[in-house]
């Protein structure tokens, strides 16, 4: 199975902040990545597709890149509402696996 | 607009059985393969089986695979999710979703909670 790895699992940061999240991959996934964004209580919002592609609806503050094994997931202004619990995921082959989670908190 | 809606949750002992549904609206439910995904209390997503848009292939987690079974009732629009000899690792909000490349829609979740 392939295994998902997110960095860090904690970010602490202040609204206008840039927000990176790393994701790697234990082998090759080529751009088969998806990012997800999940509030308290509440289901998982797709907000990336294919490593790169925006989700409709998805705000442009909202990016992200790589291939291979290395993906990042950037929030380029972070707003009130983005505060939430990231998850990414591969699609490249079952058993789909999603990373452990990154929780952005404010600072 | 797609709408999923779970339904069948609750509490139930170790090694007991339990079916989970979930209705979708809004959409050609027969065009689409389906998955379920659950999550732990205060832990991460978990996919837990998929299936064809007919029925005829599923796959599972490993975790799942030999107690779960995944199914479809494409003339009710129905998904379900069988759950046999579960265990308190299964205790989990379950969500089925709905992909068109990845999983795009998801409903609202049905929590399971298995305790003795």
């Amino acid at each position: 199975d392939i295994q998902m790895t997110q960095s860090p699992s904690t970010l602490s940061a202040s609204v206008g902040d840039r927000v990176t999240i790393t994701c790697r991959a234990s082998q090759s996934i080529s751009s088969w990545l998806a990012w997800y964004q999940q509030k308290s209580g509440k289901a998982p919002k797709l907000l990336i597709f294919k490593a790169s592609n925006l989700q409709s609806g998805v705000p442009l503050r909202f990016s992200g890149s790589g291939s291979g094994t290395e993906f990042t997931l950037t929030i380029s202004s972070l707003q009130p509402d983005d505060f939430a619990t990231y998850y990414c995921q591969h699609y490249k082959s079952y058993p789909w696996t999603f990373g452990q989670g990154t929780k952005v908190e404010i600072k | 607009q797609v709408q999923l809606v779970e339904s069948g949750g609750g509490v139930v002992q170790p090694g007991r059985s339990l079916r989970l549904s979930c209705t979708a609206s809004g959409f050609i439910f027969s065009a689409y393969g389906m998955h379920w995904v659950r999550q732990a209390p205060g832990q991460g997503l978990e996919w837990v089986a998929v299936i064809s848009h007919d029925g005829s292939n599923k796959v599972y987690a490993a975790s799942v695979k030999g107690r779960f079974t995944i199914s479809r009732d494409n003339s009710k629009n129905t998904l379900y999710l069988q759950m046999d000899s579960l265990t308190t690792e299964d205790t989990a909000v379950y969500y089925c979703a709905k992909p068109t490349i990845v999983l795009d829609f998801w409903g609202q979740g049905t929590l399971v909670t298995v305790s003795s």
